[in-house]
């Protein structure tokens, strides 16, 4: 079974519409973060968080939201999508371990927003 | 402000050795990442260099120096399968943020 799953995998929807992004991990780890990657740009965070009670913005939050509903799940909203978001999002997790720690990450979700 | 190049692409024949480079620019350091990732999938973990110098892994080799803001990922002996992209980050410090290169999409040739 995968360590970090994300849910759905591929997702079509309308401009205005509010979009939930489900990302869930069995590594035990205590860091999530999401990511946005667009062709040329590379990856760019969104949000962060480093335990249940922590949310840290990105360097691209506008537009987002996120809930941390437990230590495994971790999950991005739209509010109200708009055709700039259609991108691959990547859920990512990484343990503590004193300095920088590698992160793993989930299969992504194509999002296409019309 | 934060800023990371790399080369945006590369072609190589199968069999042949090839390096990307990297060159950052960073508010902080605490270790620079090399991820591959294929078209469509998830990036998967490489390399990590905190101390300068070579940290060598099967036929991939990373080499890092500091003061000169400088990388490079050496992959050896290539194969077709290592068609790809390669992604570059920085963890500039505090937190295990990482900041990432656009990448270097590599096409491996017979």
């Amino acid at each position: 079974d995968a360590d970090v799953t994300q849910t759905p995998r591929n997702r079509i929807t309308k401009t205005g519409k509010r979009i939930m992004l489900e990302c869930s991990q069995t590594k035990g780890h205590d860091r999530m973060y999401w990511y946005r990657q667009d062709p040329g740009l590379g990856l760019r965070l969104i949000y962060y968080s480093f335990d249940v009670k922590d949310i840290n913005k990105g360097e691209i939050s506008d537009g987002y939201s996120v809930s941390r509903q437990a230590q495994a799940k971790f999950s991005l909203s739209l509010e109200s999508a708009i055709p700039n978001q259609t991108a691959l999002y990547f859920c990512a997790t990484s343990d503590f371990g004193g300095g920088a720690s590698e992160q793993f990450f989930g299969p992504g979700t194509r999002l296409t927003v019309l | 402000g934060q800023n990371i190049d790399q080369p945006t692409e590369m072609t190589a024949t199968e069999g042949a050795i090839v390096q990307i480079n990297c060159t950052y620019q960073t508010s902080g350091f605490n270790g620079l990442f090399w991820y591959q990732q294929h078209a469509g999938e998830a990036p998967t973990f490489l390399s990590y260099n905190v101390l300068d110098g070579l940290e060598e892994k099967g036929r991939f080799s990373s080499f890092l120096s500091r003061s000169k803001g400088y990388s490079y990922l050496l992959l050896k002996e290539l194969q077709m399968k290592d068609s790809a992209s390669y992604l570059c980050a920085v963890s500039p410090g505090g937190y295990n943020k990482l900041i990432f290169g656009a990448g270097t999409r590599l096409a491996v040739h017979p």
